[in-house]
Formats: structure tokens, sequence, C-alpha cells
């Protein structure tokens, strides 16, 4: 299966500060997910990161607070912009291998505390 | 829109045999997984179904009914190492796949 790495694996940051995610796997992956888990919940994807193209983003997050980059498909990056403590947060990372939509891995999180 | 059920937590003795229930009612249903996370750190892959049926691998087992938007996970010979949350999650395809998931089920085994 996929290897994935995620920094920094925890931060703690200011209000108002932004914050730049790095996702790496180890091999070739068609896509690449980014979950928050608000504490005490469960996942809530946030964007579908697409390799050449703009990220798609769901319901309730936007591109200006959470801008993503995917330049290659081993490697992706989401910034939590203009911080607040509303998100302090796990964010995680993951990944579909190709041609396999029966591996939905995930990196172990970058947990996030906004003060 | 997309919804997906099940237990916020359940208690079960060590060496028994507990249940995990989770519903969905969603669009582009492609299959279910199920995953576990233990405190403090990422979800780990136990199943993927996307057939009807039982599919068992070891203590673990997960059923699925397409018509009946229904899926359980079945935990056998309970161990202390198997307190940890159960997320049940649907897998979508809408122009891609993304995965929606459940609230969590916090499993706690006593001895």
């Amino acid at each position: 299966s996929a290897v994935i790495s995620q920094k920094p694996s925890r931060d703690i940051c200011q209000r108002g500060t932004s914050l730049t995610i790095q996702c790496q796997v180890d091999s070739q992956v068609t896509m690449m997910f980014w979950y928050r888990q608000q504490p005490g919940q469960s996942l809530t994807l946030i964007a579908t990161a697409n390799q050449g193209s703009e990220a798609t983003y769901e319901s309730g997050f936007v591109i200006d607070k959470f801008p993503i980059s995917r330049p290659n498909l081993t490697f992706s990056t989401l910034t939590v912009s203009n911080m607040s403590p509303e998100d302090s947060s796990i964010y995680l990372c993951s990944v579909e291998e190709a041609g396999n939509q029966e591996t939905q891995y995930f990196g172990p999180g970058t947990r996030l505390l906004v003060l | 829109g997309q919804n997906i059920d099940q237990p916020t937590e359940m208690t079960a003795t060590e060496g028994a045999i507990v249940q995990i229930n989770c519903t969905y009612q969603t669009s582009g249903f492609n299959g279910l997984f199920w995953y576990q996370q233990h405190a403090g750190e990422a979800p780990t892959f136990l199943s993927y179904n996307v057939l009807d049926g039982l599919e068992e691998k070891g203590r673990f087992s997960s059923f699925l009914s397409r018509s009946k938007g229904y899926s359980y996970l079945l935990l056998k010979e309970l161990q202390m190492k198997d307190s940890a949350s159960y997320l049940c999650a649907a897998l979508i395809y809408n122009q891609g796949g993304k995965l929606i998931f459940g609230q969590g089920t916090e499993l706690s085994v006593k001895p």
C-alpha cells in the first residue's frame, strides 16, 4: 500500500497567520484528498486535490481560506490561511491508488492548535 | 443530501462479539468503508464492501446491503486493544470519488 507522510506533524500557531501542510506519497496516485477532523468529531472532506488544475472544494470550504496545490502525482499542499482558534483541528491527507477505489489510505495527520 | 448514521458509543466485554451498525442515504453510492481510529492517531483501513454480503477478515467481518442502505462491522473475540473509534464511510462517485463519514462509534472494551 502507498506510504503517506505529512509535515508538520503538529504545530501551534498564532491567530491571523497561515500554515502550509505538505503531503507526500511514495508512489503515483490518481486521487488525493484533504480532510479536517475537529476535536471529538468525525472527518469532513475539505477538497479534492487535482493534479494540474484547481482543487474541487466541498460545500462550506473556499479556496481563499484553504488554498491547495498539487504539482505532481505524489505531492500536495494545503494552506490554512488567516487562522482563528476555530481552525484548531487535525488535517489529514488521503489517497486513492491508481485504478483501485478500494484503497483509500490516510496520512498520519497534522495536529494544529491556533491560539 | 448525504447522510450516514452510526451509534455514538458502545460498550462490550473482552472476549465477546460486538456489531456496529451503519445506515446511509447517499446519491452516487459506490461502496462502504470501515476504519478504526485510536485516540490521537489517523484512521486505519479495516474493510471495503462494494457487493452485498459478508466479508470476513480474521476477527473482523463487514456486511453490506445496498438495497437497505445498511452495513455493519462485526468484531469477534474482543480484545482490550480494540477500544477505539470505528468510522463508517460511504464512497461517492460523482465526477471523482470521495468519502462521506459517519460520526464514528466509540467502542469501549471492558475486562
